[in-house]
């Protein structure tokens, strides 16, 4: 298994630019999330979804658009980059909401800089 | 509104010592406590999480410690090694949302030879 895959691993945008991000996973697990990481701040959660067809928002969704068309893919959009979405972006897994299998798998990350 | 609070912010411990990283929550629906450990230019990775049923939870060197009347939960790292030195995450969620964490801020251990 590649377990959680994201693309690019780099990306520089411009302020007013649109990209995707994007995330797969091969475990057939039926919960995704995007998170973004800064400085000193943790992770915070952008979108989840627990299933394919379904997405719901998290703590910061502004200037962001999710779907989930299949388990395996899940999308991150930017529809109209900013320099305060200068970030590192991770996806992560889970199989169940269960005891262990409750544990979340987290891509590599992708670092996103807006000029 | 920080709903779950780590500290110190940054450790160094000496080779063989105990580093301890100190969590606090505030919503008491939280029943899920995840410690997730990551490495410079890595995702996190999952290391020890528990559920409020239970007071500690060991696996090798590392334990957390739940103290729900407290509303708080530490994570000890026992005979700390140079390969430990890394970021530490505390992280917490609701009932069947364990996809949705709320992490705490991070502390960045160093552990010396």
């Amino acid at each position: 298994n590649a377990g959680v895959t994201q693309t690019p691993k780099f990306q520089v945008l411009k302020t007013g630019q649109s990209m995707t991000l994007q995330c797969a996973q091969d475990m057939n697990h039926e919960y995704m999330s995007w998170y973004r990481q800064d400085p000193g701040m943790g992770l915070r959660l952008i979108h989840y979804s627990v299933g394919a067809g379904i997405t719901d928002q998290g703590e910061v969704p502004n200037g962001y658009n999710v779907s989930r068309s299949t388990t395996e893919d899940f999308p991150l959009r930017l529809l109209s980059a900013a320099p305060s979405q200068t970030s590192v972006y991770f996806c992560a897994s889970s199989y169940s909401i269960f005891g262990s299998r409750a544990e979340q798998y987290f891509g590599p990350g992708t670092r996103l800089t807006v000029t | 509104q920080q709903q779950v609070k780590q500290s110190p912010q940054s450790l160094i411990v000496q080779k063989g010592g105990i580093s301890i990283i100190n969590c606090a929550y505030e919503n008491t629906a939280f029943d899920y406590f995840p410690w997730y450990q990551q490495f410079p230019g890595k995702g996190p990775a999952l290391l020890i999480a528990i559920r409020p049923d239970v007071s500690e939870k060991k696996e090798g060197r590392f334990t957390i410690s739940f103290n729900k009347s407290a509303k708080q939960f530490s994570l000890h790292i026992m005979d700390s090694q140079p390969g430990d030195s890394a970021t530490y995450f505390c992280a917490a969620s609701g009932p069947d949302s364990s996809y949705k964490l709320i992490f705490g801020s991070g502390t960045r251990l160093l552990v010396r030879p």
